[in-house]
């Protein structure tokens, strides 16, 4: 298996531009979480999905982000408009039934200028 | 509510051992982590410890937790240059669908 995919690996946007973030977990895992990463706050949890289902979005900072989950090999987190505060890097992670270890992506650098 | 702390950095030399600490306040956190994150990577999952072990070994690994005081560490023998990068403390709970909640992570730097 390749791991977890995540596209792009770098996205330089304008403030107000739309942008999305997308995310392939691994095959067969059931879980799947999107967190951001800055120097400041560290490794937060914006929101994670189990069986395709938002369980837990109280980590998504506000309305102009939202999260989506369609089917269980592919996921979405759009940002709309972008601030610079936005910029970060934002990580993708799935884990399988059990949930010994979660795998993470390489991630997703985001410069909104 | 879930917190997790640690130092934000540590400074070894090269062939020594190295220590990281953790403490965390959620009690019913079922497993404790560690991940290792090398520069412009995602997290790698170092080693891990069930709530009801007191200790884990992994080659150059040991992985302590005090459970009534909450407090984790990582001790990392013989402490090399590629081990420079920053180590994350991380918990969740046994229920289903339940995410990892992180520290802010403690930058090892191993000088030669």
């Amino acid at each position: 298996d390749a791991g977890v995919i995540q596209s792009p690996r770098h996205e330089v946007t304008e403030m107000g531009q739309e942008v999305t973030l997308r995310c392939k977990p691994i095959s067969g895992h059931n879980s799947l979480f999107w967190y951001r990463q800055t120097m400041m706050r560290g490794l937060e949890l914006l929101i994670y999905f189990n069986n395709n289902v938002p369980i837990d979005d109280s980590g998504m900072p506000e309305d102009r982000f939202s999260a989506k989950m369609p089917n269980a090999s592919f996921s979405t987190l759009k940002i709309q408009p972008s601030e610079p505060r936005d910029s970060a890097v934002y990580f993708c992670a799935s884990s399988g039934t059990g949930f010994i270890e979660a795998f993470f992506g390489q991630g997703t650098r985001l410069t909104v200028v | 509510g879930e917190d997790v702390e640690q130092s934000l950095f540590l400074s070894v030399r090269e062939g020594d051992s190295s220590v990281i600490n953790c403490t965390y306040t959620d009690s019913s956190s079922t497993y404790l982590y560690w991940y290792k994150q090398e520069p412009g990577a995602g997290l790698q999952l170092l080693t891990y410890i069930f709530s009801n072990m007191d200790m884990k070994q992994d080659q150059r690994l040991t992985v302590l937790l005090n459970k009534k005081d909450k407090h984790l560490s990582l001790r990392i023998a013989d402490t090399q240059t590629g081990d420079s990068a920053i180590y994350f403390c991380a918990e969740t709970s046994n229920q289903a669908g339940t995410a990892l909640i992180f520290g802010k992570g403690t930058t090892l730097s191993v000088s030669s």
